[in-house]
């Protein structure tokens, strides 16, 4: 079944300490790319990343890292969260050509 | 600047009233405009790509139109499952995806 897979689903952790979510899939995909989701902002693009070895910043990549080692793997990097990244995370992966996106199914992080 | 923007906000249906969902926006070199389905808790869900105006694409109540400065979402005839947030998504001509704020439907039987 093609997937993309997010892990942990929530996560509560403390400011300061660093974290990684994890987003794998299966479809064999060009393009990923990290998004938070805040009420009444939408879907805001972290980073993205066009193939393995490539990555770029989205509108909102302060306070975040990726790295694009192998084509499956985008994991998201927290070194020091803060409050403010408090949100619901999604990771996407698109074939090439950017039609339709394949969401995984969240990870919402709460940071205190 | 690229925006994308959505209208209404929320919208509240009786089943079976149909209604249309707007998406506008305003972006460098459009390559082509998503339509997605999210229900609470969930990542979005795709359901159609328009690439040019005076295109069309119809899937069960749903149907996409897309101008050069707007698409809309029709629902003929909804029910109370198609209560969700729709998301509208524009792919620039650099690469970039840029997602609008969304619509929330609810449909009451």
């Amino acid at each position: 079944e093609a997937q993309v897979t997010q892990n942990p689903r929530y996560l509560i952790t403390v400011t300061g300490k660093k974290l990684t979510v994890t987003c794998s899939q299966n479809m064999n995909h060009e393009y990923m790319s990290w998004y938070r989701q805040d009420p009444g902002l939408g879907l805001r693009q972290i980073y993205y990343s066009m193939n393995v070895e490539v990555t770029d910043k989205g509108d909102v990549p302060e306070g975040y890292k990726v790295s694009r080692k192998e084509k499956r793997n985008f994991p998201l990097i927290l070194e020091s969260p803060s409050p403010n990244q408090t949100s619901l995370y999604f990771c996407a992966s698109f074939p090439w050509g950017n039609t339709e996106a394949f969401f995984g199914q969240g990870t919402r992080l709460t940071v205190v | 600047e690229d925006q994308v923007t959505q209208s209404p906000e929320a919208l509240r249906l009786q089943e079976g009233e149909s209604s249309s969902l707007n998406c506008s926006y305003t972006v460098s070199g459009l390559r082509g405009l998503f339509w997605y389905r999210q229900d609470p808790g969930k990542g979005p869900e795709f359901l159609f790509t328009l690439y040019s105006a005076g295109e069309e694409k119809e899937k069960e109540r749903l149907k996409a139109t897309l101008t050069k400065k707007e698409s809309f979402l029709h629902i003929t005839a909804p029910k109370p499952e198609d209560s969700a947030t729709y998301l509208c998504a524009v792919e620039t001509s650099y690469d970039k995806v840029i997602f609008g704020p969304g619509t929330s439907l609810s449909v009451i039987p």
